[in-house]
């Protein structure tokens, strides 16, 4: 069964930084992209960030490009992002996801770990 | 950016009738479009992808539909369950983008 465990989350104030893990089982996870997707309380979901494979290849949503920074580590089965320089409206439930195969939509989730940006 | 468009916000249904769902992209997405289901407190679940295949375990009374810009999820009968908000992702392009969700709930 694949199971991602996402952990990290927490309450900052605004400015300041924190790393979310994602621990992933069930699948050979060095086979599959995998995403960050966030979801502000009681709006729609947002694309975060989504790594490649390999981790050669990253992509970032606009709002947290040069803030954030996705990685994995293969050896560790476990997904990362670390979040600078982190605002209000960084505030949500952050999602890891896994990617389908070949493709970017996301066919398992985690359930999410809490950021709260607030002085 | 491609934005995708969902409507309509609220769609108000009866147990056993139909719920259209419309997805719109502002531009072809082709065939790389999603359709996943939120209910209240839970994860999202991926019900459609390749704007019509099924995901595994996914009920048959889901089908999905469309190509370039406009897409439909249909839900041919509804069941208590599937009330819930779903969402459309399109993967053509980046950034990858979700619709606004569009909630179905029991009329």
């Amino acid at each position: 069964e694949v199971q991602l465990l996402e952990s990290g989350g927490g309450l900052v104030q605004p400015g300041g930084s924190l790393r979310l893990s994602c621990a992933a089982s069930g699948f050979t996870f060095s086979s599959f992209a995998l995403t960050w997707v966030r979801q502000a309380p009681g709006k729609g979901l947002e694309w975060v960030s989504t790594i490649s494979v390999s981790g050669d290849s990253t992509y970032y949503a606009d709002s947290v490009k040069g803030r954030f920074t996705i990685s994995r580590d293969n050896s560790k089965n476990t997904l990362y992002l670390q979040m600078t320089s982190l605002r209000a409206e960084d505030t949500a439930l952050y999602y890891c996801a896994k990617d389908g195969v070949g493709w970017y939509y996301f066919d398992c989730w985690g359930q999410g770990t809490q950021v709260t940006v607030s002085s | 950016e491609i934005v995708m468009t969902q409507s309509p916000a609220t769609l108000s249904v009866s147990p056993g009738e139909r719920a259209t769902l419309s997805c719109r992209a502002s531009q072809s997405v082709s065939g790389s479009l999603a359709w996943y289901q939120q209910k209240p407190g839970q994860t999202p679940r991926l019900l459609i992808y390749g704007a019509s295949t099924r995901a595994t375990g996914v009920p048959a009374r889901f089908s999905g539909s469309g190509s370039g810009t406009e897409f439909t999820l249909t839900i041919s009968s509804l069941q208590s369950e599937d009330f819930a908000v779903y969402y459309c992702q399109q993967y053509n392009r980046w950034p990858l983008t979700f619709g606004g969700g569009t909630k179905v709930e029991i009329k």
